[in-house]
């Protein structure tokens, strides 16, 4: 079966600060791994995706993940947080054995601090 | 129109009401799903649907009703529903149901709210 945990519910950054949002998955097969973002009353954005090539993967708006076999980890990074990412994400993972099912986390809510 | 849409964006309804939520998808997409999103709870999926056929049904309750007449079109019919049925809906689409590696694009939600 698969999981995904994302550790912090809430995270609160800088402007200009570095952004960490982690997220750690169970899965018996090689996933996939998305990462998308939620603004205030809208649907979930893909930002970006991994599918079985380059481990680092780069996204919209300055965002990258980097998957990590060793550590069943995925998460999201973006150098400089700007006030407009202030939003919730969520990692989710869909394995890649056949099946529809995408197994979303908790969210992890960003603050950004002027 | 672009992407998914996805009619009414709000919606408040007594619990003995009939209602119906709406989406559409704009993109040539073949597999569609509904979402549930609760305060502190994940995305739970309700209904998959591909190529207007029904692959999953995730345990819903009988008050939701799922309808795809075709695969641009997904319908939520709502009856006697509870309180605690209110949530935010969410409405999906992907390329099909084939590769894991689709990813889903999202409308922006009907807010529904059962007093």
């Amino acid at each position: 079966a698969q999981s995904v945990t994302q550790l912090g519910s809430h995270v609160s950054v800088s402007e200009g600060a570095l952004v960490l949002l982690r997220c750690n998955y169970s899965s018996s097969v090689p996933p996939y791994l998305f990462w998308y973002v939620q603004y205030p009353n809208q649907g979930l954005q893909l930002l970006l995706k991994y599918t079985s090539a380059a481990t680092l993967v780069k996204g919209i708006n300055g965002f990258e993940a980097e998957f990590k076999k060793s550590e069943t980890s995925f998460h999201l990074t973006k150098p400089s947080a700007h006030m407009s990412d202030a939003a919730e994400y969520f990692c989710a993972v869909r394995a890649n054995t056949g099946g529809f099912k995408t197994i979303f986390g908790a969210g992890t809510r960003l603050f950004v601090k002027a | 129109e672009t992407g998914v849409t996805q009619t009414p964006r709000h919606l408040v309804m007594g619990m003995t009401n009939k209602k119906s939520l709406k989406c559409e998808q704009h993109l040539g997409h073949n597999a569609m799903y509904w979402y549930k999103q609760s305060a502190k709870k994940p995305l739970e999926l309700m209904f998959v649907y591909s190529l207007e056929e029904r692959v999953e049904n995730n345990s819903v309750p009988s008050r939701f009703s799922p309808e795809c007449p075709n695969s641009s079109h997904l319908f939520l019919h709502l009856h006697t529903l509870q309180p605690e049925d209110s949530a935010l809906y969410l409405c999906a689409s992907s390329q099909d149901l084939a590769s894991g590696s689709f990813e889903q694009f999202f409308g922006p939600g009907t807010r529904l709210t059962v007093l």
